[in-house]
């Protein structure tokens, strides 16, 4: 079946600190995936996607790369805020498929 | 973007109750919404997909008559956890997706979960 296994956390990182939260996932075909972001008191947000293979997707300084050949998706920040701190899930969908399989999540806290 | 509000957000009940969380999509019509459970430290894990009108569908291993799903119209779906133990203590979480006209899926997005505490 699918998975998606995830780096634990928790992360502290300070300001300004390079982030990198490893994810690799096990699936059939060429699934689609996903890095969400739960923030203290809401709901997960989508943070970014790819699709295929050599994808790059990319949102508010974060950066995530489909790569086939090793299974993974790790998400990066060159640069981390104080805002930035939050949980991070990372997921897939099967292709043509809508439902997600999780990650456990990465808690990223960044101290000034 | 999108809003989606669960509530309650969280509830203590007795064993042996039945608790009802309301999911609703604010501004957009769903024509599905998933419900997910997800244990400490561990992942989300799906629940059951809701569809507007008809029988929710439910992952294996999930108890239909436990955990009850109905979505009675296009902006609300509702779990209800029937006869409650302390072993159905978990976070809830659901999601809805835009009816996107035309088109396979469209963005899903999450409530911001149920803490239910079964004492």
């Amino acid at each position: 079946g699918n998975s998606v296994t995830q780096m634990e956390g928790p992360v502290t990182l300070s300001e300004e600190a390079f982030l990198t939260i490893n994810c690799t996932y096990t699936a059939t075909g060429y699934p689609s995936l996903f890095w969400y972001v739960q923030y203290p008191g809401e709901g997960l947000q989508l943070l970014l996607k790819a699709t295929k293979a050599d994808d790059k997707g990319s949102n508010k300084g974060f950066e995530a790369t489909y790569r086939k050949e090793t299974t993974s998706f790790h998400l990066e920040k060159g640069s981390v805020q104080v805002s930035d701190s939050a949980v991070y899930f990372c997921a897939l969908a099967p292709f043509g498929n809508e439902k997600l399989t999780f990650g456990t999540g990465t808690r990223l806290t960044i101290i000034p | 973007g999108a809003v989606v509000s669960q509530h309650p957000s969280r509830v203590i009940c007795k064993s042996g109750t039945s608790v009802k969380i309301e999911c609703r999509s604010l501004d957009f019509q769903a024509t599905t919404m998933f419900w997910y459970r997800q244990f400490p430290k561990q992942s989300l894990m799906l629940m059951a997909t809701s569809n507007e009108g008809s029988k929710a569908t439910y992952e294996q291993g999930v108890e239909k008559d436990k955990f009850l799903i109905n979505h009675a119209s296009l902006t609300l779906s509702t779990l209800t956890v029937t006869s409650a133990h302390p072993e159905d203590s978990s976070f809830y979480i659901c999601s809805a997706r835009i009816a996107v006209a035309g088109l396979g899926t469209g963005e899903l997005f999450f409530g911001e979960g149920s803490r239910l505490t079964v004492l």
